[in-house]
């Protein structure tokens, strides 16, 4: 079946250590998206990549980093950087470029510091 | 600044008992509305997208309605399984990039 997975479902963090959170995707899609998602807000965006080798950073960039090594996977590494991490991280991929478009996510990944 | 409210923030409702759900939007040129279902501790799921005003979508018991303002999520008849957040986004002309809203999570009581 075609769709996105994130793995781990629930990570744990320490004080002052860096983690990275898989996202893989086998839709062919070439825009991948990071979001982060609080209670009582709207989904706000970390990176996104349209292209391979090619990212830009989204409204929350700090912190945070990325790579697109390869269409089918969009790793996100939460650094030590990042003062506030404990939410929850969605991936997306779209067919199109474009935010104008149908978004699919994946199941996500619960991010808690310890 | 480009917005995207939605309301209520959550909205109890008998089964069967009918009820809309509204997403009201500040953008600069809307290119797409879009609303999304997500279950708890799940990503969201693509429901509807709509380009222009006066456009309507229906899927079984929803139907998404588009104004030059807002948008509105209606739901017929609701089922228990019909229970989750919904969420709606907005895309605009100056840089396609979506804006979320909150969400509304709806619970529907047997």
């Amino acid at each position: 079946d075609g769709g996105i997975t994130q793995s781990p479902k629930y990570l744990f963090r320490k004080e002052g250590q860096n983690v990275t959170l898989s996202c893989e995707q086998n839709l062919n899609h070439d825009a991948m998206y990071w979001y982060r998602q609080d209670p009582g807000q709207g989904l706000r965006l970390i990176y996104y990549s349209q292209i391979v080798n090619d990212f830009q950073k989204g409204d929350i960039a700090e912190g945070y980093s990325v790579s697109r090594e390869k269409k089918e996977s969009f790793p996100l590494t939460v650094t030590s950087a990042q003062k506030n991490p404990t939410a929850f991280y969605l991936c997306a991929s779209s067919r199109h470029k474009s935010m104008n478009t149908e978004a699919f996510f994946g199941q996500g990944t619960r991010l808690t510091v310890v | 600044e480009d917005q995207v409210t939605q309301s209520p923030e959550a909205l109890r409702l008998q089964e069967g008992e009918s009820s809309s759900l509204n997403c009201s939007y500040t953008v600069s040129g809307l290119r797409g509305l879009f609303w999304y279902r997500q279950d708890p501790g799940k990503g969201p799921e693509f429901l509807f997208t709509l380009y222009s005003a006066g456009e309507e979508k229906e899927k079984e018991r929803l139907k998404a309605t588009l104004t030059k303002k807002e948008s509105f999520l209606h739901i017929t008849a609701p089922k228990p399984e019909d229970s989750a957040t919904y969420l709606c986004a907005a895309t605009m002309d100056s840089n396609y990039q979506l804006i979320w809203g909150a969400g509304t999570k709806l619970i529907i009581k047997p």
